[in-house]
């Protein structure tokens, strides 16, 4: 157990709908960064929040935002929807102490998307 | 980027180690290796992490060459729950952004 928490574990939505999936953080941990996972691919990375800013991002279009929150938690918001969005979305938060030492983060189990 | 490179696939017989190789050869020095494996549609589970040296933990050992070219992860008495696809990553200085890869689907063998 990671103790970070994700919602909701499996939607289905419509293209051109737009979506927003939860994630809890691991206690104490104060960045929060999100993964897209297609079936048979590695985790790609959407972006990071660093207290409450985005301070990277993947290549991702601006139709997917996110934020985070004071207590840390996070969202991730797609608009638009379209059926290559379908893919498992992954949350993972860490401490972050420095950029010279070896933070870990640490992934929840996901939340599976499915646009029709 | 720095990027890694890693066999498709591998299997092992349960009880024996695992070796399960990665090449980084544009690794930057201050970029570290982190070892995750995913079971069947779970999150990635961290596994270990190095710079330099050789690590150590409960669940594997980490072996990275002196030139930080390649690395090895290695699981020391295979069970059939280790059986996932394993990650070699190496992460981007002053973000947590990993490049993953497709990784190593390792299948434990009975």
């Amino acid at each position: 157990e990671t103790g970070v928490t994700q919602s909701p574990t499996h939607l289905i939505k419509t293209r051109g709908q737009q979506v927003t999936l939860r994630c809890s953080s691991q206690s104490g941990h104060n960045t929060v960064s999100w993964y897209q996972q297609a079936l048979g691919q590695g985790p790609q990375f959407i972006f990071q929040y660093y207290r409450e800013e985005e301070n990277g991002r993947g290549n991702f279009p601006p139709r997917f935002s996110g934020l985070q929150f004071p207590n840390y938690s996070s969202e991730l918001n797609v608009n638009a929807l379209e059926l290559d969005d379908s893919a498992l979305y992954l949350c993972a938060s860490s401490l972050f102490r420095g950029t010279s030492s070896g933070n870990t983060i640490y992934f929840g189990e996901g939340s599976w998307l499915t646009v029709v | 980027d720095a990027k890694t490179t890693q066999p498709p696939s591998m299997d092992c017989a349960e009880g024996r180690a695992a070796n399960l190789p990665c090449n980084h050869s544009t690794i930057s020095g201050n970029e570290y290796v982190y070892w995750y494996r995913q079971i069947h549609s779970q999150g990635p589970q961290y596994i270990i992490h190095g710079l330099k040296n050789n690590e150590t933990n409960e669940m594997a050992s980490l072996i990275i060459t002196e030139d930080r070219k390649s690395s090895t992860l290695i699981l020391p008495h295979a069970t059939l729950r280790d059986t996932a696809v394993y990650y070699c990553i190496v992460r981007i200085p002053g973000t947590y952004k990993y490049i993953f890869g497709t990784g190593t689907r390792l299948k434990v063998l009975a």
